[in-house]
């Protein structure tokens, strides 16, 4: 086990609303990250938090925006629900900014109808 | 064009036998490189990182080609076990931390 949970381990959602995914990362390490990952590709990069300010962005609109907390916990907030936002999302993290080892939870399954 | 693309398979193979998947990246200026394996609905896992001189930790090599831009894993005597899909990613020039992931190549190993 990595040590990273997310919660909810499934949510079904309908189009138009808003969804709230949470992470508790690996006691001690400062970085996460959020990835969504559509059925039989791999896992895309929505954006990162340091030390509970984002640290870089993937390709996702404004929609799709996050927190980090001081335990270092954080939060995936996704507005707007589009049908296409079906998909596992999946949060990683590490040690350091720098540390090339990411930790992946087990992710929260998405659906949206 | 995808900052890494692979071959999805699936590749189906006898138990015992040698299998090696590659991976293409668009980033030449990309620093670091690894190979994760993902079971069926379960997170991924990092399998092993990805050096210029090439690694190798059991049955698992895997080599890295700048001047091609690809990389590659070889997996010997493969057992049931190893079936699973495997990811190739390589991370940003200057973010460390941001993963880009292949589709990854579904590796099936029959009895």
């Amino acid at each position: 086990e990595t040590g990273v949970t997310q919660s909810p381990t499934h949510l079904i959602k309908t189009r138009g609303q808003q969804v709230t995914l949470r992470c508790s990362s690996q006691s001690g390490h400062n970085t996460v990250s959020w990835y969504q990952q559509a059925l039989g590709q791999g896992p895309q990069f929505i954006f990162q938090y340091y030390r509970e300010e984002e640290n870089g962005r993937g390709n996702f609109p404004p929609r799709f925006s996050g927190l980090q907390f001081p335990n270092y916990s954080s939060e995936l907030n996704v507005n707007a629900l589009e049908l296409d936002d079906s998909a596992l999302y999946l949060c990683a993290s590490s040690l350091e900014e720098g540390d090339e080892t990411q930790y992946f939870g087990p992710g929260t399954r998405l659906t949206v109808l | 064009r995808k900052e890494v693309e692979q071959d999805p398979g699936p590749f189906n193979v006898p138990e015992g036998a040698t299998v090696a998947f590659n991976c293409t990246y668009s980033n030449s200026a990309s620093q670091s490189f690894f190979w994760y394996r993902q079971d069926c609905r379960k997170e991924p896992k990092l399998l092993m990182s990805v050096y210029s001189s090439g690694n190798e930790d059991g049955r698992f090599t895997a080599q890295l080609n700048r001047a091609s831009q690809y990389i590659s894993l070889l997996i010997r005597d493969s057992k049931l076990s190893d079936s699973a899909t495997y990811l190739c990613v390589v991370t940003g020039e200057y973010n460390f931390n941001k993963f880009y992931f292949g589709s990854g190549t579904k590796l099936n190993v029959k009895p």
